[in-house]
């Protein structure tokens, strides 16, 4: 079966500092990746989704990057960290075709 | 852009009350899909709907899709406590790219 990890499962980093949140799957191959962000009470944000290695789609512009180095691994990145990137980063995968998403356990980030 | 509008944004209902949330696009629909976050979790895939008129049934849940597939509801009959939580709908369009809802938060009143 298709299991899906995401780490880890809070953070707390200052402003200005680097990040990295890595999500892997496992038990298909070629999904399609998500990076979404949601705000305390509220809904979800897509950041980025990929349709295969190195191919990655942002949704919104900001200081958050996104890759995809192997088939079932994605990766959402900064370069420094602002307070607004203080939130709750769900990483989520999808079959093709019309196939519904599945999420990770999700990462708390806050931001000091 | 395309939006799926969903209303209400929070709903508060005694134990035993129905629980209903809609959802509207201004674009017809390839398919529309329910999911539900318990508090500090995340979301679960509960149902997807893909023809005009659609109605399936879980247990007490209720998925309905309009005859225009522009519209959707989910419906609870006889609320529980282990219903608490935010209901999401998503729409998708030939591309299957989803297109959220921002949710209803269900919230059971002691």
């Amino acid at each position: 079966s298709q299991t899906i990890h995401q780490w880890p499962a809070t953070l707390v980093q200052p402003v200005g500092s680097p990040l990295s949140l890595e999500c892997t799957v496992e038990g298909t191959s070629n999904p399609n990746l998500y990076w979404y962000r949601q705000a305390a009470g509220r809904g979800l944000q897509l950041l980025f989704y990929s349709v295969g290695i190195g191919q990655i789609s942002s949704e919104v512009p900001q200081n958050l990057s996104a890759s995809r180095p192997q088939d079932r691994q994605f990766i959402l990145s900064s370069k420094k960290l602002l307070l607004s990137d203080s939130g709750f980063y769900l990483c989520a995968w999808r079959g093709q075709g019309l196939q519904p998403q599945h999420f990770g356990d999700g990462t708390r980030l806050s931001i000091l | 852009g395309q939006q799926v509008m969903q209303i209400p944004q929070y709903q508060h209902v005694q134990e035993g009350e129905d629980f209903t949330t809609y959802c509207n696009s201004s674009t017809t629909l390839s398919n529309i899909q329910w999911y539900k976050q318990r508090p500090g979790g995340h979301p679960v895939f509960l149902i997807q709907l893909v023809k005009s008129g659609e109605v399936k049934k879980q247990k007490r849940l209720t998925f309905q899709f309009g005859e225009a597939k522009k519209n959707s509801s989910l419906h609870i009959t006889a609320t529980q406590t282990t219903d608490v939580g935010t209901y999401f709908c998503a729409g998708s369009h030939s591309n299957y790219q989803l297109i959220w809802g921002a949710g209803t938060k269900l919230i059971i009143k002691p």
